[in-house]
């Protein structure tokens, strides 16, 4: 079975604080996703990676920064958090194939708040 | 652009009842995969089903059955006699067929609550 794993289901930080979230999957897959839920808005796209040190923006990028130094760890960084990135954190990983047809498997989540 | 609108923002029933999720869709692309996840209150989404737009064929699964109809843009979900375990947030997602291309756009989520 895929697993991805996150590094925490909820986390508290202060604003201005620099906020690392780190998602490892398990069956070595080329691509890798963090998305943000928000009540209404379903999951928005912040940044994806096709490789290891590739990635490229999604929808709502501003505000985050990613890095994939290994190919099963890609991590998003908030250089400076700010209340409205209080939200769900959702990484997801998928193998490599023809564009659109292979599912996402998705981590549990982390639930951030920024006070 | 691609949008995915999934009008119900809730929607609960009593145990046993058929309910239908809806999911309308709009994209340019002629050819695109459909996707329906579940995402308990676990809060990890689970993959439940992908269709390819040149499929049209309906599916079913035990309880649950899809409908697409391509030329309404819509990709039903129906779960038949529901149970209390099915109460969990429902995502309707849409994906390009395009070499390289990446990206799922999702719709809203339909919040499902099947009550005892």
């Amino acid at each position: 079975d895929v697993k991805v794993t996150q590094s925490s289901r909820y986390l508290v930080k202060r604003t201005g604080e620099k906020v690392f979230l780190e998602c490892v999957q398990d069956m070595d897959h080329e691509n890798m996703f963090w998305y943000r839920q928000d009540p209404g808005l379903g999951l928005r796209l912040i940044y994806f990676s096709y490789d290891v040190k590739m990635k490229e923006k999604g929808d709502i990028p501003e505000g985050y920064s990613v890095s994939r130094e290994k190919k099963e760890r890609f991590s998003l960084i908030l250089e400076s958090a700010s209340t409205n990135q209080t939200s769900m954190y959702l990484c997801a990983s998928r193998e490599r194939g023809l564009a659109g047809n292979n599912e996402q498997f998705f981590g549990p989540g982390t639930r951030l708040t920024v006070l | 652009a691609q949008k995915v609108t999934q009008a119900q923002t809730e929607i609960s029933v009593v145990e046993k009842e058929d309910v239908t999720l809806d999911c309308v869709y709009e994209t340019r692309d002629t050819t695109y995969y459909l996707f329906w996840y579940k995402q308990p209150p676990s809060g990890e989404l689970v993959f439940l089903i992908r269709r390819n737009s040149f499929d049209e064929q309906n599916e079913i699964s035990g309880r649950y059955s899809w409908n697409f109809q391509k030329s309404t843009s819509s990709f039903n979900f129906t779960i038949t006699a529901s149970q209390v375990v099915d109460s969990a947030v429902y995502f309707c997602a849409l994906s390009p067929i395009i070499q390289g291309a990446q990206k799922l756009v999702f719709g809203q989520g339909t919040r499902l609550t099947i009550n005892p």
